[in-house]
């Protein structure tokens, strides 16, 4: 069974440009959360969905979004980038409905600000 | 969410067992104590899930006491591939989000 995929791996930007990111989950999972993680911070949450619905949102700005299509694919966006939101960022898919039941993670994408 | 603490780092050697204890003073009643495993550059990796007394599985255990405020990570004849941080979890059935705390690097050396 393949597991979590997000695209693209690594990605550079710019100051002010916006990034797309995408998570594809294990098959058959419904549930899906975004982590971002930096040395400074750590791993944090991000948001989560489940059935194309966001059911919760860490404490992040405004600018950063996502979405969850009907066939359980995720994407996040951060729009007007900082040089902050340098970090990797994973994506986790859970088979069951509710978060604490194991987390599936993907390696994650790599975003580099300049 | 409880909020919980664990050492920041921890040295062992190939083949000794490694104990990795983590306090969650304010653990709710319905809330499950998890464990998650991190290589540099990967995602991490479930380790183990337990709500009270003893859960073991094929690559660790996990001890938790009665009162619940504290649970131990029990490692057995790690090698070198173990040196990884290590989180721990406390985590809500029916809640939607969850925190990682900074985690344990653990190194184990030859």
């Amino acid at each position: 069974k393949a597991g979590v995929t997000q695209t693209p791996r690594y990605l550079i930007k710019t100051r002010g440009q916006q990034v797309t990111l995408s998570c594809s989950p294990i098959s058959g999972h419904r549930s899906v959360s975004w982590y971002q993680q930096t040395p400074g911070q750590g791993l944090q949450f991000l948001f989560e969905y489940f059935s194309e619905t966001q059911r919760n949102k860490g404490n992040f700005p405004g600018r950063f979004s996502g979405r969850q299509f009907s066939n359980s694919r995720s994407e996040m966006n951060v729009s007007t980038l900082e040089l902050g939101d340098s970090a990797l960022y994973l994506c986790a898919s859970s088979l069951g409905q509710w978060i604490y039941n194991e987390q599936f993670f993907g390696p994650g994408t790599r975003l580099t600000v300049l | 969410l409880a909020k919980t603490t664990q050492p920041i780092s921890m040295d062992s050697y190939e083949g000794q067992e490694v104990n990795i204890t983590c306090s969650h003073n304010n653990i709710a009643t319905n809330d499950y104590i998890t464990w998650y495993q991190q290589f540099p550059s990967q995602g991490p990796r479930f380790i183990i899930q337990g709500y009270k007394t003893k859960v073991t599985n094929e690559v660790a255990s996990l001890f938790i006491p009665a009162d619940r405020k504290s649970s131990t990570l029990s490692l057995p004849r790690v090698s070198l591939s173990d040196t990884a941080v290590y989180y721990c979890l406390v985590v809500m059935p029916g809640g939607f989000k969850t925190i990682f705390g900074a985690g344990t690097r653990l190194f184990v050396k030859a």
